[in-house]
């Protein structure tokens, strides 16, 4: 199974509310990322997680909060956006131990807000 | 400062056709090069990955080139179908959760 699943696909939600997006894999692969993508643009990493910790942050903002409760699972918990915050956001995930593995992306949540 | 540049930007191509996408990286230190497709609204799919040894690799009507020695990397699409429409990423590796994505290139395949 080479798959990373991610739920839901499309999401509209206003600046106030709270929401979970939410990435699933299970090839056994111990580091897990966050990207987002903006149309036409590539993808910008967010967060990485390895062995479920937090190793590389890029400077994002609070109101984007990751979770991994364990190693098949990521979360990315979102608070206040930003209507600049309506975005495709991608997980991916590959293995730790070799750095020429590649990296399995997910299909990605359609995230709008309004 | 790491870069990896791509081009053409954009290529409209009839279908059955050849086309070649370049990328150009400055990226040190080099640990693979990967060529995903991402359809619009997708998630990018990898079609090949490349360490410093290895000239040439292929996945079926696609082939992909690294010359380490220029920096360059080329993807091949032979006989293009219209599902080869898509955007096509250079992404280098340069060592553990650092990868460095091009711009894309944006193939269209008309009939």
């Amino acid at each position: 199974d080479t798959e990373v699943t991610q739920t839901p696909k499309h999401l509209v939600m206003g600046m106030t509310n709270k929401k979970s997006l939410k990435c699933e894999q299970h090839m056994g692969h111990r580091a897990m990322y966050w990207y987002k993508q903006k149309a036409k643009k590539p993808p910008e990493l967010m967060f990485v997680y390895s062995y479920e910790k937090l190793s590389i942050n890029e400077s994002v903002p609070s109101r984007f909060s990751p979770e991994c409760p364990n190693s098949s699972l990521l979360n990315l918990h979102l608070h206040a956006l930003q209507p600049e915050d309506s975005a495709l956001y991608l997980c991916a995930s590959s293995s730790r131990d070799r750095d020429s593995y590649e990296q399995y992306f997910g299909p990605g949540t359609r995230l709008t807000v309004t | 400062k790491n870069q990896v540049e791509q081009s053409p930007q954009s290529l409209i191509i009839l279908e059955g056709k050849n086309c070649t996408l370049q990328c150009n990286y400055t990226v040190s230190p080099f640990s693979n090069l990967r060529w995903y497709k991402q359809d619009t609204g997708r998630g990018p799919v990898s079609l090949t990955i490349m360490t410093f040894s290895e000239n040439t690799k292929s996945n079926g009507r696609y082939t992909a080139t690294l010359d380490a020695d220029t920096k360059q990397s080329s993807l091949h699409i032979t006989a293009s179908q219209l599902s080869d429409s898509a955007s096509y990423i250079c992404v280098v590796s340069s060592g553990t959760y650092k990868y460095i994505f091009g711009t894309g290139t944006r193939l269209k395949v008309l009939a």
